[in-house]
């Protein structure tokens, strides 16, 4: 089945650490979309890419980075500048044409030991 | 620009009782406007969407919601509500543009009660 995976579900993070969330989709769309969930706060967007090798920042990039290398791929890495990172991660993706839902992941929880 | 609206963070109904969240919306565009459901630690599902064609939309699960222009509304209903439905709601619009992105509203949770 067509769909988008996000590893690992639970992630625990040291002081100091970088960690990469992985993101892979196989429905062929050309975006792709990194977002953020706080408790009472809606989604946030960190990052987007329309198209491979192209990205660009959203609401909340400060402490994030991304990389889009393939279609079916857009990675996720939370620095060490980013003094909040606990939170609730949410990969989606969405086809070329305008007006189509976005299609998520079932999302990766990200805490600091 | 645009935004969204949710006009109650928390809903609770009896089940077989129906359902209403509320949802308004602006947008500089004509806009299509969705609905999503998130059950706990899990992502976001799509319930229906509004993308300019019939007004009133009818989704997954028995959902609809009526897109009102007039009153710049998209309020989400279903007729009888079951205990599977308790989950958090989200309406979100695109405003179209390059960048094709969603704002989120911040969230309607819907408790079910037995």
């Amino acid at each position: 089945d067509g769909g988008i995976t996000q590893s690992p579900k639970y992630l625990f993070r040291k002081e100091g650490q970088n960690v990469t969330l992985s993101c892979e989709q196989n429905l062929n769309h050309d975006a792709m979309y990194w977002y953020r969930q706080d408790p009472g706060q809606g989604l946030r967007l960190i990052y987007y890419s329309q198209i491979v090798n192209d990205f660009q920042k959203g609401d909340i990039a400060e402490g994030y980075s991304v990389s889009r290398e393939k279609k079916e791929s857009f990675p996720l890495t939370v620095t060490s500048a980013q003094k909040n990172p606990t939170a609730f991660y949410l990969c989606a993706s969405q086809p070329g044409q305008g007006g189509q839902p976005q299609h998520f992941g079932d999302g990766t929880r990200l805490s600091i030991l | 620009a645009q935004s969204v609206t949710q006009l109650d963070s928390h809903v609770s109904v009896s089940e077989g009782t129906p359902v209403l969240l509320r949802c308004n919306y602006s947008s500089s565009y004509s806009p299509s406007l969705f609905w999503y459901v998130q059950h706990p630690n899990k992502g976001l599902q799509l319930l229906l969407k509004y993308t300019s064609a019939a007004t009133l939309v009818k989704g997954i699960n028995g959902f609809e919601a009526e897109f009102k222009k007039s009153e710049t509304s998209f309020h989400l209903t279903k007729p009888s509500a079951h205990m599977s439905d308790a989950a958090e709601y989200f309406c979100v619009v695109s405003g179209g543009g390059a960048a094709r992105q969603l704002t989120f509203g911040s969230g309607t949770q819907l408790t079910v009660l037995p």
